[in-house]
């Protein structure tokens, strides 16, 4: 367990809506992960942050947004949601140490209608 | 890009049978990383290996590094119902990021 809140757990939204998910580490880590899981595709990075005000695109970043304005907080964004964004995101924390072991906290499942 | 394959995608045993998953990748990474996952829940970390040839064993599972660092495998002896999950893998990259390379997966099913 590496201390990684994410909240809500579900949520529905309709098209169109804005929607903020909110991972929360307790352990100071400075790299934090969002990452979408679906089915027939795995797990895509989103984006990630290095640091405070730190941030850049993954491999699926667009219609998202993120902010980090403290260590322990990394906010994602959809600015609109769109059915197309419908998934299971996680987010996810490096240690630090030499290695790129990630850990992941227990995702936020979420529908857009 | 770097990328993954995992295979296989399913598999379905029955207990007490032995089986392997693979990880294969033309590209070399920093390290590789083994995780479950059960429904519902986020992936759990098994290992993570870094060196090239490098053998970890957890329990019944037997997890080794391919000596060019491109390909992984993860062994489990006498599977039981409790490992029934979904077994992921992740390449570490040379990359300003640390992102890691998922493969796609391989879902586990343990018949009593």
């Amino acid at each position: 367990d590496a201390g990684i809140t994410q909240s809500p757990r579900h949520k529905v939204t309709e098209t169109g809506t804005p929607v903020t998910l909110r991972c929360h580490q307790t352990e100071n880590h400075r790299y934090m992960y969002w990452y979408r899981q679906d089915p027939g595709h795995g797990l895509r990075l989103i984006h990630y942050s290095y640091g405070v005000k730190d941030t850049d695109k993954g491999e699926v970043s667009d219609g998202y947004s993120v902010s980090r304005s403290k260590t322990e907080d990394f906010l994602l964004t959809l600015e609109s949601a769109t059915s197309s964004q419908t998934s299971v995101y996680f987010c996810a924390i490096r240690t630090s140490g030499g290695t790129d072991t990630q850990y992941f906290g227990p995702g936020t499942r979420l529908t857009v209608l | 890009t770097q990328l993954l394959e995992q295979s296989p995608q399913f598999l379905s045993i029955q207990e007490g049978e032995n089986l392997t998953v693979y990880c294969n990748s033309s590209s070399v990474f920093s390290s590789l990383q083994w995780y479950r996952q059960e429904p519902g829940e986020g992936p759990v970390l098994l290992v993570t290996v870094v060196t090239g040839g490098e053998v970890k064993k957890l329990k019944r599972l037997t997890f080794q590094f391919g000596d060019a660092r491109k390909d992984s495998s993860l062994h489990i002896t006498a599977a039981q119902p409790g490992d029934t999950g979904l077994y992921l893998c992740a390449g570490g990259g040379y990359n300003a990021g640390n992102m890691l390379t998922f493969g796609g997966g391989t879902r586990l099913m343990v018949k009593p």
